[in-house]
Order: C-alpha cells, then sequence, then structure tokens
C-alpha cells in the first residue's frame, strides 16, 4: 500500500511569486492535513481537510490557502510568498477524523529567495 | 494556555542505554496521543499511540506511559540504538481531530 506521497520534493521560488504544493493521501484516507515545520522547529498546523471540505485552519494569514478534491488529494497554495514563508511543508493523512494515527509524507521543502 | 510541550530539548545518550523523553500536556480533555520520530529530511513517523482509557502500552523497544493525574506522558526506548537518533515529537488530539504538535526534543545516541 502506498504512503501519502507530496510533490515536488523541493520548490524554489522568487519572493511574491505564489507556490502550489500537492499531496496524495493513503488509499481509504479521507482526512487531509497540512502543516508547516520551520528549520529547527515544531509543526505547525495549517489547514485541515476532510470529505472535500475545510474544517479548520491554524492561525496563518489568507494567502495561505488550499482545496481537497472528490479523490481526497489535496492542494496547498501560498501567494504573494515571503522570505518566512521558506519551511518544510508536510502532508499527513488520517482514516477517522483524527481519532486514528495520522501518517505523514515526505514534505516538500519550500525555499523562498 | 493550553499547549503540549517537551521537558528536555535534547537529550544524549549511549547506545544500549534507555531513554525517557517526556511531554506534558495542559488539556485534560485531551484523549487520544502519538509519539512521532522524524529523521533529518523526512516526515514525522509514527511510533506509538495510547489512548485516554490506558495508562502504559508497549511496543517493539518502545513503551508509553500516560499519567492523566499529572498530565504527563513519556517515550521509553530500551537498549537505545544509533538509528533511533531522530526528533521525538508528541502529539495530543483534543477531540478537535487535529493532532497537535509538541516542540520536539532531539535524541542523540552516541556509539
Amino acid at each position: 500500500e502506498a504512503g501519502v506521497t507530496q510533490s515536488p520534493t523541493h520548490l524554489i521560488k522568487t519572493r511574491g511569486q505564489q507556490a502550489t504544493l500537492r499531496c496524495s493521501p493513503i488509499s481509504g484516507h479521507t482526512s487531509v492535513y497540512w502543516y508547516q515545520q520551520a528549520l529547527g522547529l515544531g509543526l505547525q498546523f495549517l489547514l485541515w481537510y476532510d470529505e472535500g471540505e475545510e474544517r479548520n485552519r491554524g492561525n496563518f494569514p489568507p494567502r495561505f490557502s488550499g482545496r481537497q478534491f472528490p479523490n481526497y488529494s489535496s492542494e496547498l497554495n501560498v501567494n504573494a510568498l515571503e522570505l518566512e514563508d521558506s519551511a518544510l511543508y508536510l502532508c499527513a493523512s488520517s482514516r477517522d477524523r483524527g481519532q486514528d494515527e495520522a501518517f505523514f509524507g515526505q514534505g516538500t521543502r519550500l525555499t523562498v529567495v | 494556555g493550553e499547549s503540549v510541550g517537551l521537558h528536555l530539548p535534547t537529550l544524549s545518550v549511549q547506545e544500549g542505554d534507555n531513554s525517557i523523553i517526556n511531554c506534558a500536556y495542559s488539556n485534560s480533555a485531551s484523549d487520544y496521543f502519538i509519539w512521532y520520530k522524524q529523521e533529518s529530511g523526512k516526515g514525522p513517523q509514527f511510533i506509538i499511540d495510547i489512548r485516554s482509557n490506558m495508562d502504559k502500552r508497549q511496543g517493539q523497544r518502545v513503551t508509553v506511559l500516560l499519567n492523566k493525574t499529572v498530565k504527563h506522558l513519556s517515550l521509553q526506548i530500551a537498549a537505545t540504538q544509533p538509528g533511533d537518533s531522530a526528533v521525538y515529537f508528541c502529539a495530543e488530539n483534543r477531540g478537535s481531530y487535529i493532532p497537535t504538535f509538541g516542540r520536539g526534543t532531539s535524541l542523540i545516541v552516541h556509539p
């Protein structure tokens, strides 16, 4: 069974550009979580999608947005990139709205220059 | 405020020793806890979980203890190996369906 897959693995953008990150959950998982992990720091919750709907978002500005598709895959979009957005963006999926363990992908390393 | 935190940011041990990583939580409504291991450049990997109706759970070389009275969680790793070197995170689920992570503890295993 394939795990959570994220693409691209690395992304370099310039300040002011937009970035799109993609995530495919484990088959059968309907919940997708996005986290930001800045260098040396913990995981900061960004967004939670379940059954195609945004269920909750963390304390991030509106230029961080996303969506979940009918096949439960998800996109994270970051507009008007700032240098501080440079981080590892992690996607996780779970089967039962977080009541079971969440499985993580390898992440997308976003670098804003 | 509500938080999930770790007592020690870095833990250094000798190969073969037992390691104990601690985690405090403040929300008594939390009912599900997970330990993750994150190696450099990789995503967090599930290690073990425990629900609030238990106080101990064992896996292969790992044991998680939950003390609800003092809102404390610990991860014990037996016979620590160099491959155990990583950052360890505890996460809690408070019924909001969103796993909330602590800052992490870096475990360094010296051969």
